[in-house]
């Protein structure tokens, strides 16, 4: 049974290009977040997704990013014209439904370096 | 205030010392809670949940103070593979969003 995929691992781009970031959940799991990692800083909520649904997309920058998780394929966090500042590690986590005891399996994350 | 703080440290430790990290939190509806840890670099992985209770697993012990509003991971006979940095995760069920803490750094040293 897989775990939570992320891909890429690293990803590098310049000011002013597209990132794409994917995350595939854990088999079974409907329910996906992504959260934003700086150096030396927590794990900073962006945005909880099920299947064709944003729930909370409370911690979203309000400009430049975006993120689906459609019906079929993968959950996508896609941030547009970014700049050097969007530099930090990206993490994906899949839970099985919206109980509060369920417990949240992440990814490896896309480590994201913006040139 | 923020949801979930915790004391960042770090924590510089000997092998076998008994180490104890405290979390606090703001939301008292809060619905459940965990402790995971996290690797330099690497995602979080799941250490254990916090009941009521209190619950052990093997050398991790967690409690949970609702009334004062924290809980709390103690490691006994501290090994240098402890060293990780420790996050608390409190779920306030409200949309099912999980709030971390900042983390706590352990240093076990030889």
């Amino acid at each position: 049974n897989a775990g939570v995929m992320q891909n890429p691992r690293h990803l590098v781009r310049r000011r002013g290009q597209e990132a794409r970031l994917r995350c595939s959940p854990m088999k079974g799991h409907s329910h996906v977040y992504w959260y934003r990692q700086l150096p030396e800083e927590g794990l900073k909520f962006m945005v909880y997704l099920q299947k064709e649904n944003i729930i909370d997309e409370s911690g979203m920058p309000k400009e430049r990013f975006s993120a689906e998780f459609p019906k079929e394929g993968p959950s996508i966090l896609r941030i547009q014209q970014v700049v050097r500042g969007d530099s930090a590690a990206y993490f994906c986590a899949s839970s099985p439904s919206d109980s509060a005891n369920e417990k949240l399996f992440f990814g490896s994350g896309t480590q994201l370096s913006v040139l | 205030r923020k949801e979930v703080e915790q004391d960042p440290g770090p924590f510089n430790v000997p092998e076998g010392a008994t180490v104890a990290f405290n979390c606090t939190y703001s939301n008292s509806a809060s619905q459940s809670f965990f402790w995971y840890r996290q690797d330099c670099r690497k995602e979080p992985k799941l250490l254990m949940s916090v009941y009521s209770s209190g619950n052990e697993d093997g050398r991790f012990t967690a409690q949970l103070n609702r009334a004062s509003q924290y809980i709390s991971l103690l490691i006994r006979d501290s090994k240098l593979s402890d060293s990780a940095t420790y996050l608390c995760v409190v779920n306030w069920g409200h949309f099912n969003k999980f709030y971390f803490g900042s983390g706590t750094k352990l240093n076990v040293k030889p």
